[in-house]
């Protein structure tokens, strides 16, 4: 079974500067995804990044970014020019690829709280 | 953003009661899931859907059953509540891998 662990339950970053946010998994299938959710105060999940385990190269969404590495199974997440608006759970997720396409479960990791201070 | 919305939002029970929480999605996604949210656990798969009248346990399914009857709607019932499954619940739908989520629902079993 594929295991999702973030090792960092909390962090805390000043406004306008950048920070890492960690994740390693535990998978033997070589075809899958990994994703990263928001989930702010109001509880909403939000699709933040994604990244296909074929594609080298890392997934960019404006101030976020991932650093893939798919030989150590990590994928950490890079928030750059933090914004108080940031401050936010963050989970990890990652899901098994379909050949035909169509959909799998996600498996999260337990979250690492983020808070972003003026 | 997909239209996903759960009901009720909010909903306190007592031990034993039965309680429905429904799951509706305008998207016609195949899919369909109810994850559950706790403290120090993350999201955990409760059960799924991958069409009508197809559906599969997840990995905390004891004490849960579904019903998929309309593309559109995913049931989530708990026969007889218990404390233990006192939790937010997410439901989500997909038609491809990026699953989108509903708001949650708060379930307080007393």
């Amino acid at each position: 079974a594929q295991t999702v662990t973030q090792s960092q339950p909390e962090m805390s970053v000043q406004e306008a500067e950048t920070v890492t946010l960690s994740c390693t998994y535990d998978t033997s299938e070589n075809n899958y995804y990994l994703f990263w959710y928001k989930q702010p105060p109001s509880r909403q999940m939000i699709l933040v990044i994604r990244q296909e385990a074929y594609k080298q190269q890392n997934a960019t969404e404006n101030r976020f970014s991932v650093n893939f590495q798919k030989a150590a199974k990590s994928f950490s997440l890079k928030i750059s020019d933090s914004q108080l608006g940031d401050t936010a759970m963050y989970f990890c997720a990652f899901m098994n690829g379909r050949a035909q396409g169509g959909s799998e479960k996600l498996v999260f990791g337990k979250g690492t709280k983020l808070t972003v201070n003026p | 953003d997909a239209g996903i919305t759960q009901s009720p939002r909010h909903k306190v029970t007592e031990t034993g009661t039965p309680v429905t929480l429904r799951c509706h999605q305008t998207e016609n996604h195949r899919y369909m899931y109810w994850y559950r949210q706790d403290p120090g656990h993350g999201l955990r798969l409760i059960h799924y859907s991958y069409g009508v009248k197809d559906t599969d346990k997840g990995e905390v399914s004891d004490g849960y059953s579904v019903s998929r009857s309309k593309t559109e709607d995913f049931l989530l019932t708990l026969e007889s509540a218990t404390s233990s499954q006192t939790s937010v619940y997410f439901c989500a739908s997909s038609d491809r891998e990026e699953q989108y989520f509903g708001p949650g629902t708060r379930l307080t079993v007393t």
